[in-house]
């Protein structure tokens, strides 16, 4: 079947780190992957995508990159700030979406 | 461009009651979606509409749970009767079609069932 599997969290970081969030997936055919972003009471928003093998999704500095070979979608971001401490999602689409089971990330001063 | 529209943003009920939901989709999107989001865990699909038919409602538990799309614009989920393990925030969301990517997520509803 069809499932993603990201890190659990909390991830606690400081202003400026260098973030890393694994996320790994199953699928029977070849999905297109996202990762989505949930800030404090609101809802779901893309932050990037990717629909083919070694393509790159890139937005807000954040970037993850399709790979195929190890079935990976890893979200980095070389510099984090107070403002993107949220839940992370990642998620694949292969006819229907799944979700992992997100990813909170706090970012202190 | 207004975002998917959901209401209402908080319910309270007791156990055996019942309870309803309402979405309105992004203006033109043929695609609509019911997601439950369980503390703590991703959304889970429970329908997928394409305009007003169904597409997928694999994962709906149909002998409480309810959902229409008339017109192919609005829809409603509705639950009768409510159970604990319903407590959940149940998302809406939208898409320009089906074959479309991406997804643009409601606030949610908020259901706590004591």
């Amino acid at each position: 079947g069809n499932s993603v599997t990201q890190m659990e969290g909390p991830v606690t970081l400081s202003e400026e780190a260098f973030l890393t969030i694994n996320c790994t997936y199953t699928a029977t055919g070849y999905p297109s992957l996202f990762w989505y972003v949930q800030y404090p009471g609101e809802g779901l928003q893309l932050l990037l995508k990717a629909t083919k093998a070694d393509d790159k999704g890139s937005n807000k500095g954040f970037e993850a990159t399709y790979r195929k070979e190890t079935t990976s979608f890893h979200l980095e971001k070389g510099s984090v700030q107070v403002s993107d401490s949220a839940v992370y999602f990642c998620a694949l689409n292969f006819n229907k979406f799944y979700f992992g089971s997100g990813t909170k990330l706090n970012v202190k001063p | 461009e207004a975002g998917v529209a959901q209401s209402p943003r908080y319910k309270i009920i007791e156990k055996r009651q019942s309870v309803a939901f309402w979405c309105n989709p992004i203006s033109g999107h043929a695609t609509l979606y019911w997601y439950q989001q369980i503390l703590g865990q991703g959304p889970k699909l429970l329908i997928q509409f394409q305009n007003n038919g169904v597409v997928d409602d694999s994962q709906l538990p149909k002998d409480r749970f309810s959902a229409e799309r008339l017109k192919g614009v609005d829809s409603t989920l509705k639950i009768q009767p409510a159970k604990l393990e319903d407590s959940a925030v149940y998302l809406c969301a939208s898409s320009l079609a089906r074959e479309s990517d991406t997804q643009y997520f409601g606030p949610g509803t908020r259901l706590t069932v004591l």
